[in-house]
């Protein structure tokens, strides 16, 4: 079945890059995301990636795709303690049910 | 837009009591989603509603678990009786089918419950 997999924690120091790497099972998924919750709040839409798409770059952000592998990571250039949170992966589920199917997410704490 | 507004943003009650979570989606959506999001077993989808008609509830983990979605504008989720494993944060997302579109959900900023 759909399955999304993550590692749980992650550790940086500040002014470091921080990777976070997630691999997937469904080869058919349209698109592949990255949510971030912060402390008490809601999910938030980070960014996305085409699965035509081999990377995309927004500003500190870095998504990186190999559909081979079936592996995503998502890259945080120069990363500061603001962007301590959970990020979650998501690939879009099967067919057009608008489902999307989640990792259980990365904790990223920044140390100052 | 203001956004999905979910409310009460905390409830605490007793196990036994009725409890109703409470979605407005973003206008002109046409999915909504309810999740609950434990420790232990992460975000899990519950219910997922496509123009107001429900449209997979396989998520919903029992019978004392209910879900409306009476108009476009408007979705709640009932649990009755409520038990103490029912302790979690509910977050309810939409999204839209409408013009270039992805996947994309936008959540509310979840309702904490504790069942006491």
């Amino acid at each position: 079945g759909e399955d999304v997999e993550q590692s749980l924690f992650l550790s940086v120091r500040e002014g470091d890059s921080s990777v976070i790497n997630c691999t997937y099972t469904d080869s058919s998924s349209t698109y592949l995301y990255w949510y971030k919750q912060e402390p008490g709040a809601g999910l938030q839409l980070l960014t996305y990636i085409f699965s035509n798409m081999d990377m995309k770059q927004d500003q500190r952000l870095t998504v990186l795709l190999n559909k081979k592998d079936k592996h995503l990571s998502l890259r945080i250039a120069d990363t500061q303690t603001g962007d301590s949170a959970i990020y979650f992966c998501a690939e879009s589920g099967a067919g057009n049910n608008r489902k999307l199917i989640w990792g259980l997410g990365t904790s990223l704490a920044v140390n100052p | 837009d203001a956004g999905v507004i979910q409310s009460p943003r905390h409830e605490v009650t007793e196990m036994g009591q009725e409890v109703t979570l409470r979605c407005k989606p973003i206008s002109g959506h046409d999915y909504l989603f309810w999740y609950r999001q434990t420790m232990m077993r992460g975000l899990e989808l519950l219910i997922y509603f496509n123009n107001n008609v429900p449209i997979d509830d396989s998520g919903m983990p029992e019978d004392r678990f209910s879900a409306k979605m009476p108009n476009a504008s408007f979705s709640t989720l009932k649990i009755q009786p409520s038990e103490p494993r029912d302790s979690a944060v509910y977050f309810c997302a939409s999204s839209s089918t409408g013009g270039f579109s992805t996947d994309t959900q936008y959540f509310g900023p979840g309702t904490r419950l504790t069942v006491l």
